[in-house]
């Protein structure tokens, strides 16, 4: 049973479009992190979100983490060929502790 | 600054043949992770070290499987034997004391043939 659960698996868009990407737990988490892996390289982190409600912008990709610290989202306004890539959530019960991913959303961006 | 760094980047190898997998964490940083990538079943925790002691290796998938940091800078992962569905994409990442941020080195793309 996966802990976080991302939806869409699969996202294709045309430049410009803009998009939401979900992550879902069942589970409280102290922060959630939003990765973003390339083919062929790591994944590298975007953004931690710690407190219930927050909204964290970068760029045109806006974060928000739910009031209850089990879900959050991610926006990106005026897709661009560059956003393609795969985008994992992760959460942490506990500073320092491991985490959890989910299984992530594959987005695909076209000119 | 060095990221985290991984060797080798490709290994294809026979079925029953040892391999052995190596990480360099970024210096200063305490943590240490191992992870396995597949396209079934995602990013999966190995296990994880706090200052080289293995904290939890319950996502080691079997007896085959062992990992060890003998210092701060260095850690291996060992398949022995290896069996083709170990094949997979195997990361390593480090993280600073106290936080939940991940750095994660290229990773290692493993082949068992």
């Amino acid at each position: 049973t996966q802990l976080l659960e991302q939806s869409p698996q699969f996202l294709s868009i045309q430049e410009g479009e803009n998009l939401t990407v979900y992550c879902n737990s069942s589970s409280v988490f102290s922060s959630l992190q939003w990765y973003r892996q390339e083919p062929g390289e790591g994944p590298v982190l975007l953004v931690t979100v710690v407190t219930g409600g927050e909204v964290k912008k970068l760029k045109r990709l806006t974060f928000q983490f739910g009031d209850a610290r089990k879900d959050s989202s991610l926006h990106i306004t005026a897709a661009q060929p560059g956003d393609t890539g795969l985008y994992l959530c992760a959460g942490a019960y506990q500073a320092g502790y491991a985490l959890n991913f989910g299984k992530g959303t594959s987005l695909l961006v076209t000119p | 600054d060095a990221g985290v760094i991984q060797s080798p980047r490709h290994e294809v190898t026979e079925m029953g043949q040892e391999v052995t997998l190596r990480c360099k964490p970024i210096s200063g940083h305490n943590s240490l992770f191992w992870y396995r990538q597949t396209m079934m079943r995602g990013l999966e925790l190995l296990i994880y070290f706090n200052n080289n002691v293995p904290i939890d290796d319950s996502g080691m998938p079997e007896d085959r499987f062992s990992a060890k940091m003998p210092n701060a800078s260095f850690s291996t992962l060992k398949i022995q034997p290896s069996e083709p569905r170990d094949s997979a994409v195997y990361f390593c990442a480090s993280s600073p004391s106290g936080r939940n941020e991940q750095f994660f080195g290229p990773g290692t793309r493993l082949t068992v043939l």
